[in-house]
């Protein structure tokens, strides 16, 4: 079974700072995602990266996928308040069958 | 903006009983999916739905679980004996193809599903 693992599970982070989740897994695929979900909410998707090597960057949060270390990064530049969320990234292998990270409950602290 | 849409906002059901949760994907997409996700847990997914079957399924979509696309808008998921552990938050999400393998799912509010 396909196992997806992020950390760290939970970080606590001051404004401003800089910080990266990891997300590892278990198997090869070249198709990752990030989402991001509010407290109570839905899930709105942040990144869609299909490729060894791809980066993508949004205000500042920056995804980027090494297919064959099996790991995605999301890198948070100079955090603000807002970000507050918890963050999952998804690998798919068969091209239609999601399989979900652990989670990342971020809280910015100003 | 398009979105997608599900109803009811909340279920409340007894164990045994069935039930059917509905979603209107955007309407030019052509894949579609259920997850759930048990409180404060991670997203699991169900099943995926394309050109009127199953794509795939996964161990929790059991003989009890099924899928429809009853009309050209709607897309149900239903429980046909629920249990207590089917109590979760149940997300429908649907996607168009990107053209190089990969699916931006968007994803409905969710229906939270409690079995007393």
């Amino acid at each position: 079974e396909l196992k997806v693992e992020q950390n760290p599970l939970f970080l606590s982070m001051q404004e401003g700072k800089n910080y990266t989740i990891y997300c590892n897994y278990s198997t090869t695929s070249d198709r990752l995602y990030w989402y991001r979900q509010d407290p109570g909410k839905s899930l709105e998707s942040l990144f869609v990266l299909l490729s060894n090597g791809a980066v993508k960057q949004e205000g500042r949060l920056m995804a980027s996928l090494d297919t064959k270390a099996r790991l995605s990064t999301l890198h948070i530049t100079a955090a603000v308040h807002d970000l507050s969320a918890t963050y999952f990234c998804a690998v798919d292998i068969t091209g239609n069958q999601f399989y979900f990270g652990t989670g990342t409950s971020l809280t910015v602290i100003p | 903006e398009p979105e997608v849409t599900q109803t009811p906002s909340h279920q409340v059901t007894q164990m045994g009983q069935e039930v059917i949760l509905r979603c209107v994907p955007i309407s030019n997409h052509l894949y579609f999916y259920w997850y759930r996700q048990i409180l404060g847990q991670k997203v699991e997914f169900l099943v995926s739905f394309y050109n009127n079957e199953i794509s795939e399924k996964s161990e929790i979509f059991d003989d009890q679980f099924s899928v429809e696309r009853p009309d050209g808008s709607n897309f149900t998921l239903k429980i046909r004996s629920t249990k207590l552990e089917d109590s979760a938050m149940y997300f429908c999400a649907s996607s168009f193809y990107l053209g190089t393998g990969g699916a931006e799912q968007f994803f409905g509010p969710g229906t939270r599903l409690t079995v007393l």
